[in-house]
């Protein structure tokens, strides 16, 4: 079945730095592939998505790439927040066979921001 | 649209007790899924539904637990009777088909359980 591996956390930065949140996937098909965040005692809310290869979701100056030759969908910010601390979830929903309508999460990363 | 509505937001119960969560779906999503989170096994996919019919139940731990979708607005998520390790928070997301199913979920606030 599908699989989603998310870089081992906590990740902890102090504001302003560069972010990067490693994600890979198996999956048959093609996927599309999302990264949720998690704030403290909320519900996942989307953060951005890309459908098809080498598409680049964006949104609050979070980037992601489809890369389908590496099955990778990397987080990516240049100057992080101390609000963006929060939990990163990365997921994809295969759209074929039994899965339809399905999300497979990866484990989820800790981010902390100190100022 | 008031998003996916999920209640009680906190449930404190004891053992044995019965424990009913109720979901209401983004109106016209035809896609509802129940959730389980915690710190030692994460993010778990309970059961889900498609037009009001159960899909994929595999992550249901138990026959405690037990999850109705008689509505299109309407879910509940059942455990009978509640133990201990069921002490979790439990989410509701819901999702639109149209698109090949590649649409995003949206989650629910969550319902935050304790069983004592």
């Amino acid at each position: 079945g599908d699989s989603v591996t998310q870089m081992e956390g906590p990740v902890t930065l102090s504001e302003e730095a560069f972010l990067t949140i490693n994600c890979t996937y198996t999956a048959t098909g093609y996927p599309s592939l999302f990264w949720y965040v998690q704030y403290p005692g909320e519900g996942l809310q989307l953060l951005l998505k890309a459908t098809k290869a080498d598409d680049k979701g964006s949104n609050k100056g979070f980037e992601a790439t489809y890369r389908k030759e590496t099955t990778s969908f990397h987080l990516e910010k240049g100057s992080v927040q101390v609000s963006d601390s929060a939990v990163y979830f990365c997921a994809c929903n295969n759209a074929g066979g039994t899965s339809y309508g399905k999300l497979t999460f990866g484990q989820g990363t800790i981010l902390t921001v100190h100022p | 649209d008031a998003g996916v509505i999920q209640s009680p937001r906190h449930e404190v119960t004891e053992m044995g007790q019965e424990v009913t969560l109720r979901c209401k779906p983004i109106s016209g999503h035809d896609y509802l899924f129940w959730y389980r989170q915690t710190m030692m096994r994460g993010l778990e996919l309970l059961i889900y539904f498609n037009n009001n019919v159960p899909i994929d139940d595999s992550g249901m731990p138990e026959d405690r637990f037990s999850a109705k979708m008689p509505n299109a607005s309407f879910s509940t998520l059942k455990i009978q009777p509640s133990e201990p390790r069921d002490s979790a928070v439990y989410f509701c997301a819901s999702s639109f088909s149209v698109g090949g199913g590649r649409n995003e979920q949206f989650f629910g606030p969550g319902t935050r359980l304790t069983v004592l």
